[in-house]
Parts: structure tokens; C-alpha cells; sequence
């Protein structure tokens, strides 16, 4: 499958635990997004990444959310101290170019107990 | 900063007819607006997209009118199949490769 992947596919932690998820790209996309759903919703735009530097972030991002992309191919994206509230499927998603059309993962599914 | 309304939340049509899905935005600057498929438990998926220099696009059964005086675009589905049966998601954004604003969603359910 050359398409996005992400890891892990499904997330169950702890409130006040941290998680790491993690996005590999189509190979060659130099952008790289991450969004969030809740259920019923559509995906939420939380930052991206041009090769390395992160270009935007949303004002959803708050401080226990960091997110990186140290080579400009794959991206983490960390979530400190977890809350009820961050429950989603966290969507990644990655095109070619400045005019590229967006390709999603499949997602990370975190449900925080 | 951008906001995206998608009407209706959910459209339930017989399979041959036909299937709209209405969306409007509010930044004026927006200029390009794709349309996503999702079906349950898997990635959303490009069905087809529209930019500001074109009013009407069309592949296949599948087509998107826009009009940017009105900042409104919409997705028509032809001759409807149960495999349409998804949630279509509705987006805006300044370009292809920025962030989407998306809208909330439509349930299609397409009845054999």
C-alpha cells in the first residue's frame, strides 16, 4: 500500500497519560497535515508541515499538543497529559506541491478511559 | 476564519434518482473546494474538487456546480448506486495545499 499510513490504527489510554502517533506519507510529498474528527463531525484542521518546518497551527493545538516532522518525511504527533475531551480519530493526510490535492490516513483512533 | 455549512445531514434517496448536497462558505478568499467520501471506518476519500476559476466541473455521475457571488458550491450525484452510500464531506480552503475547513457532513443512504 503506497498510500498515508498511520500508527497505530486504534490508541486506549489513561487519563493523564501521554500518546504518540505517528504518519508516513506518500513518498515525495514535501506537505503533511493533521486534522481531528469527533464523531459526527467533519475532520478539523490542527497543523501541517512543509518538508520539515511546520508552517501553521490551529488555535485547537494547545500546549499539550506538540507535533513533528524532523527529516520531512514522517510526523509524530504527541498528546501530553490526556483528557476525556481528546477523544477522536486523528487524521493525517499529505499532498505533492503547493497545488497538491490532500490524500488521508486512515487514522489513529485514541479513546482516553 | 473560514466557516463551512453542509445541508442536508443526512439524504436518503432510491437507488436511479438523483442525490444534492449544498454547502456555503464565508471567506470570500476561499478558491478551491473538494469533496470528500467517507465510508464507516475508512479514510476520507476525494471524489472530486472545484477551483474558483470554474463554475461547473463533472466526472462521470458526479458533478459540482459553484457560485462564488453567493459562496455556495454543491455535489450531484446521478443515477444513484447502494455503493454511494457514505458520508460526503464538503471543504474550503485558500488553495488545494492549505488547510480545509471542513463542513459537518451528509449522511447518503442509498435504498435498493
Amino acid at each position: 500500500d503506497t498510500g498515508v499510513s498511520q500508527n497505530p490504527r486504534h490508541k486506549i489510554t489513561k487519563r493523564g497519560q501521554n500518546v504518540t502517533f505517528r504518519c508516513d506519507p506518500i513518498s515525495e510529498h514535501n506537505r503533511l497535515y493533521w486534522y481531528r474528527q469527533t464523531l459526527g463531525q467533519g475532520p478539523e484542521f490542527l497543523t501541517y508541515f512543509q518538508n520539515e518546518a511546520q508552517l501553521e497551527k490551529s488555535r485547537l493545538l494547545s500546549d499539550r499538543f506538540s507535533a513533528e516532522r524532523p527529516k520531512g518525511s514522517f510526523s509524530t504527533l504527541e498528546i501530553q497529559r490526556t483528557e476525556q475531551g481528546d477523544s477522536a480519530m486523528y487524521l493525517c493526510a499529505s499532498s505533492l506541491g503547493t497545488d497538491g490535492i490532500q490524500y488521508f490516513g486512515a487514522g489513529t483512533r485514541l479513546s482516553v478511559l | 476564519g473560514e466557516n463551512v455549512e453542509q445541508h442536508p445531514s443526512t439524504l436518503s434517496v432510491q437507488e436511479g434518482d438523483s442525490a444534492v448536497i449544498k454547502c456555503t462558505y464565508s471567506d470570500s478568499a476561499s478558491n478551491y473546494f473538494p469533496w470528500y467520501k467517507q465510508e464507516l471506518g475508512k479514510r476520507p476519500q476525494l471524489i472530486i474538487d472545484i477551483r474558483s476559476n470554474v463554475g461547473e466541473k463533472k466526472d462521470q455521475r458526479i458533478a459540482v456546480t459553484l457560485n462564488k457571488t453567493a459562496k455556495h458550491f454543491s455535489l450531484h450525484i446521478t443515477e444513484t448506486q447502494p455503493e454511494d452510500s457514505a458520508v460526503y464531506f464538503c471543504a474550503a480552503s485558500k488553495a488545494a495545499a492549505r488547510q480545509l475547513t471542513f463542513g459537518s457532513g451528509t449522511q447518503l443512504t442509498v435504498l435498493p
